[in-house]
C-alpha cells in the first residue's frame, strides 16, 4: 500500500513568519511531487510540483524534495491570512499516471 | 478558459437509494478522474479515463460504483445502492493527455449526504 503521511495540525502561525510544511511518501520509485491547496468547502488548486531533488521557488513558495529520504516540503514565506487553508500533498505513483494524496495539513495564520 | 464542471453541487438521499453525477472536463483534455473525498481525509482516486477507456479502477467499489464516458468527453459516476459510508465530496479533474507532468484541473465537486 502506497501512503503519504501528512501532520494533520492545525499548524499556526502569526502573519509575516514562515510556514513549514512537510510530508513523507513510502513508494521510493516516485517521481513527481504536487502541493494543493484547498480553502474549506473548495476543491484543491495546484500551488507547485517539483520532480527534482533540492528547491523550487515561486514566489512566496518553496517546495523541497529530498528523494533519498523520501520527504518532500513546502515553505511559504510572509505568511498571509489568505494562506489559511488546508495543504495537499500528492505524490505521482512509479509506473502508474495516478496520484495518491495526503490527509493534509490545516494551516492558519493569525493576524 | 472554462474549467471542469460538475453537477449537482450537492445531492441528499436516503441509503439504498441511487444518485449520479456528470461531469464536463476542460475542452480538449483527454484524461478524466473522478476522486473521493470523505470529510478530513484526501481525494482518493476511484477511476481514471483516457478518452473513453478505463486506464485505472483499482479503487472503484465496483458492487455499488459504476462510471463511464461514452464519447471520450462528460462522464457520469453512479452509485447504486448508496451507504452512509458513501457521504463525502466527489471531484471531477482533468488533464491534457495524462502525462507524468501533467497538472489535474479539479471541478468544484458534489457534495454528497446519505441519510
Amino acid at each position: 500500500q502506497k501512503e503519504v503521511e501528512q501532520n494533520s495540525g492545525p499548524l499556526s502561525v502569526p502573519e509575516g513568519a514562515i510556514a513549514s510544511l512537510n510530508c513523507t511518501y513510502s513508494d521510493r520509485g516516485s517521481q513527481s511531487f504536487f502541493w494543493y491547496r484547498q480553502y474549506s468547502g473548495k476543491s484543491p488548486e495546484l500551488i507547485m510540483f517539483i520532480y527534482s531533488n533540492g528547491d523550487k521557488e515561486d514566489g512566496r513558495f518553496t517546495a523541497q524534495l529530498n528523494k533519498a529520504s523520501q520527504y518532500v516540503s513546502l515553505l511559504i514565506r510572509d505568511s498571509q491570512p489568505s494562506d489559511s487553508a488546508t495543504y495537499l500533498c500528492a505524490v505521482r505513483v512509479s509506473g502508474y499516471n495516478k496520484l495518491i494524496f495526503g490527509a493534509g495539513t490545516r494551516l492558519a495564520v493569525h493576524p | 478558459e472554462a474549467g471542469v464542471a460538475q453537477s449537482p453541487r450537492y445531492k441528499i438521499i436516503e441509503k439504498r437509494q441511487s444518485v449520479a453525477f456528470w461531469c464536463n472536463p476542460i475542452s480538449g483534455h483527454a484524461t478524466l478522474y473522478w476522486y473521493q473525498q470523505i470529510l478530513g481525509q484526501g481525494p482518493k482516486l476511484l477511476i481514471q479515463f483516457q478518452n473513453n477507456g478505463v486506464v485505472d479502477d483499482s479503487q472503484l467499489p465496483k458492487d455499488r460504483f459504476s462510471a463511464e464516458r461514452l464519447k471520450g468527453v462528460d462522464s457520469t459516476l453512479k452509485i447504486q445502492p448508496a451507504k452512509l459510508e458513501d457521504s463525502a465530496v466527489y471531484l471531477c479533474a482533468s488533464s491534457p493527455r495524462g502525462g507524468p507532468g501533467e497538472t489535474q484541473y479539479f471541478g468544484p465537486g458534489t457534495r454528497l449526504l446519505v441519510l
